[in-house]
């Protein structure tokens, strides 16, 4: 069982869509992350949030949006996506930036 | 910049053998970490076993040990009495220990492990 919960598991959207997805753990961590995993491909780092303030952004796109309202949640909003943004996000998390990762089972993402 | 680099792309071992994953970085930094995960089909990404360059032990988490050369810059895995649950695609990853956006993980391009019953 992942102490990372990460929803929906599964996402087929259109490129007009707007969704969001969605990351929860409730260890006490402080530094909360999203990568993109393409298919046979090791992740991408994409945002790092440490004590809830965007720490990272590994220059995305603006039709990715992230939000951290508070510890134990981290969102990913997706407006206007193209193909090429069709992967595996997954979320992490971790006590602070220098320990070990805990990730989520990842979220499915297709943009038709 | 670091990288990470695994060689072989895919792997395969008979069930109860011992199988190694190769691994090497380039790094001029001297505090570092060194990670393997593994991605099984399910897809969460797990931690297998890390190591600290400072230290000169070898890491070991029951089946699984690593071969640290910090001067040969190489991080090998053995797995030990593979099980069918071993099968997946592992990652080695490095992590600078100097702060600020270097604790971001450098990740290899994976080995996909199979395990032959």
């Amino acid at each position: 069982d992942t102490e990372v919960t990460q929803t929906p598991k599964h996402l087929v959207m259109g490129m007009t869509n707007k969704k969001s997805l969605k990351c929860e753990q409730h260890m006490g961590h402080r530094a909360m992350y999203w990568y993109k995993q393409k298919a046979k491909k090791p992740p991408e780092l994409m945002f790092v949030y440490s004590y809830e303030k965007l720490s990272i952004n590994e220059s995305v796109p603006s039709r990715f949006s992230p939000e951290c309202p508070n510890s134990s949640l981290l969102n990913l909003h997706l407006h206007a996506l193209q193909p090429e943004d069709s992967a595996l996000y997954l979320c992490a998390s971790n006590v602070r930036e220098n320990s070990p990762l805990h990730f989520g089972n990842g979220t499915r993402l297709t943009v038709t | 910049a670091q990288t990470v680099t695994q060689s072989q792309p895919e792997m395969s071992v008979q069930e109860a053998e011992t199988v190694t994953l190769s691994c090497t970085y380039d790094t001029s930094e001297s505090d570092y970490y060194l990670f393997w995960y593994k991605q099984p089909p399910s897809r969460q990404m797990i931690l297998v076993i890390r190591q600290e360059a400072y230290k000169q032990q070898n890491a070991t988490e029951n089946r699984f040990s690593v071969n640290f050369q910090k001067a040969a810059k190489s991080f090998s895995l053995k797995i030990s009495d593979s099980q069918l649950g071993d099968a997946a695609m592992y990652f080695c990853a490095y992590r600078s220990d100097s702060g600020g956006s270097n604790y971001k993980l450098t990740f290899g391009k994976g080995t996909l492990l199979t395990v032959n019953p």
